[in-house]
């Protein structure tokens, strides 16, 4: 599988976008990008995946590079139960097995 | 979403006895399930992968005689901690995939995890 590179943290205004970039540049043609986050003392919860185009749902939305080389993670209204850990993901189907990163710490904050 | 019930969320036990946790895919079958272990702020690492009415595989460095996993139906997966010591003390974690859905594209659920304090 592909490895990830996320920045270790960030912060964001509640109420405003938080965008949460991850670079895999070693992405091949039929790995898919997922996003999970962790709340402290929580199971992951998926939150959105994608394979070339662009994704959303009622959570957040996914933007990923023509080149597949990178993706954007939106949350579009950042809400304080928002703070959690964020682990962006790919993998091959037919051997998916979830498998984590150090993932970007967000903080929401007022 | 699909719902993975583990059990119990917190246990306490002391150094020497085994403790066993159990994953319950409640919605759906899980032909697969992983258990994960998280040490304090760090990332979840894959321990095994549990197959139904099959030998578990296990990652590199974890011992399968001190973690026993039993996955004796498509809805539910032991693990069980024999001999727990402190440094066993960790947040486990399991998760399943939807047999009835692509393989290729679908998210893995996640049970809400186990706090295990070997004291």
């Amino acid at each position: 599988d592909a490895k990830t590179t996320q920045p270790p943290s960030m912060d964001c205004a509640e109420g405003r976008a938080a965008n949460l970039p991850c670079n895999h540049s070693t992405i091949s043609g039929n790995e898919y990008v997922y996003w999970y986050r962790q709340i402290h003392s929580q199971g992951p919860q998926y939150i959105i995946h994608g394979l070339k185009n662009n994704e959303t749902n009622e959570m957040a939305s996914l933007i990923i590079t023509e080149d597949r080389k990178s993706s954007t993670l939106i949350l579009p209204h950042a809400t304080l139960r928002d703070t959690a850990v964020y682990y962006c993901i790919v993998s091959l189907g037919g051997s998916y097995i979830p498998t984590f990163g150090r993932g970007t710490s967000l903080i929401v904050h007022p | 979403g699909a719902v993975v019930s583990q059990h119990p969320s917190r246990v306490i036990c002391k150094s020497g006895t085994s403790v066993k946790i159990e994953c319950r895919s409640l919605d759906f079958q899980a032909t697969t399930m992983f258990w994960y272990r998280q040490f304090p702020k760090k990332s979840l690492m894959l321990m095994a992968t549990s197959n139904e009415g099959s030998k578990a595989t296990y990652e590199q460095g974890v011992e399968k005689d001190k973690f026993l996993i039993n996955h004796a139906s498509l809805t539910l997966s032991t693990l069980t901690v024999t001999s727990a010591h402190p440094e066993d003390s960790s947040f486990y974690i399991c998760s399943a995939r939807d047999r009835g859905e692509p393989w290729a594209n679908t998210e893995a659920f996640f049970g809400q995890g186990t706090r295990l304090t070997v004291v």
